[in-house]
């Protein structure tokens, strides 16, 4: 089945590590996204990619860093600078060919501080 | 800068109410709006989305979406819940010539039995 997996589902991190969030996709789509979902803000942006070996900052991209070296894959770090990264990820992908397409999203990753 | 407001944090109804979830967005060019769905549990699933033509959309499992350019508004809408519809919801714009959304900070339904 087409789709986009995340893992793992549960990360834990120790203060001053980085850790990296897997994201990969079978739907051969174009672009891709990383969001940070908090309770009550909602999805906010931290990094997106509209072709290979090309990405652009979201809303929040401090402290968080990516690449896009294959079309299906779209890693996430999660760098010791990031201050406060216990929170639920979400990454999602789309096709940009024809017309407007919408988004499909992952299952998500929890990342919590030990 | 760009926003999209969802007003309704937290919903509470019974069984057979009808459901109205605002969402109102802040950019003055063409626009895509999309509600997303997210069920305890599971991931976002896109419930519906307007492009252009008809202002109102339906979408999957009863649930519909008026655009009304002049509010910037793009409300959700079902006649009758069930519990089944408690979930999360949020209201996502894209704004054209983009490849970035922008997404409300979610409405929790809750419907009881």
């Amino acid at each position: 089945d087409g789709g986009i997996t995340q893992s793992p589902k549960y990360l834990f991190r120790k203060e001053g590590q980085n850790v990296t969030l897997s994201c990969e996709q079978n739907l051969n789509h174009d672009a891709m996204y990383w969001y940070r979902q908090d309770p009550g803000q909602g999805l906010r942006l931290i990094y997106y990619s509209q072709i290979v070996n090309d990405f652009q900052k979201g809303d929040i991209a401090e402290g968080y860093s990516v690449s896009r070296e294959k079309k299906e894959s779209f890693p996430l770090t999660v760098t010791s600078a990031q201050k406060n990264p216990t929170a639920f990820y979400l990454c999602a992908s789309r096709f940009t060919g024809f017309g407007n397409q919408p988004q499909h999203f992952g299952d998500g990753t929890r990342l919590s501080i030990l | 800068a760009q926003s999209v407001s969802q007003h309704n944090h937290h919903v509470i109804l019974s069984e057979a109410a009808s459901l109205e979830l605002g969402c109102n967005y802040s950019y003055g060019g063409t626009v895509n709006l999309f509600w997303y769905v997210q069920y305890p549990g599971q991931h976002l699933q896109l419930l519906l989305k307007y492009f252009s033509g008809d202002p109102l959309v339906k979408g999957i499992k009863g649930f519909e979406a008026e655009f009304i350019k002049s509010k910037f508004s793009f409300n959700l809408r079902k006649p009758s819940v069930q519990w089944s519809d408690t979930a999360e919801y949020f209201c996502a714009v894209k704004t054209s010539g983009t490849y970035k959304y922008i997404f409300g900070t979610g409405t929790r339904l809750k419907v009881l039995a």
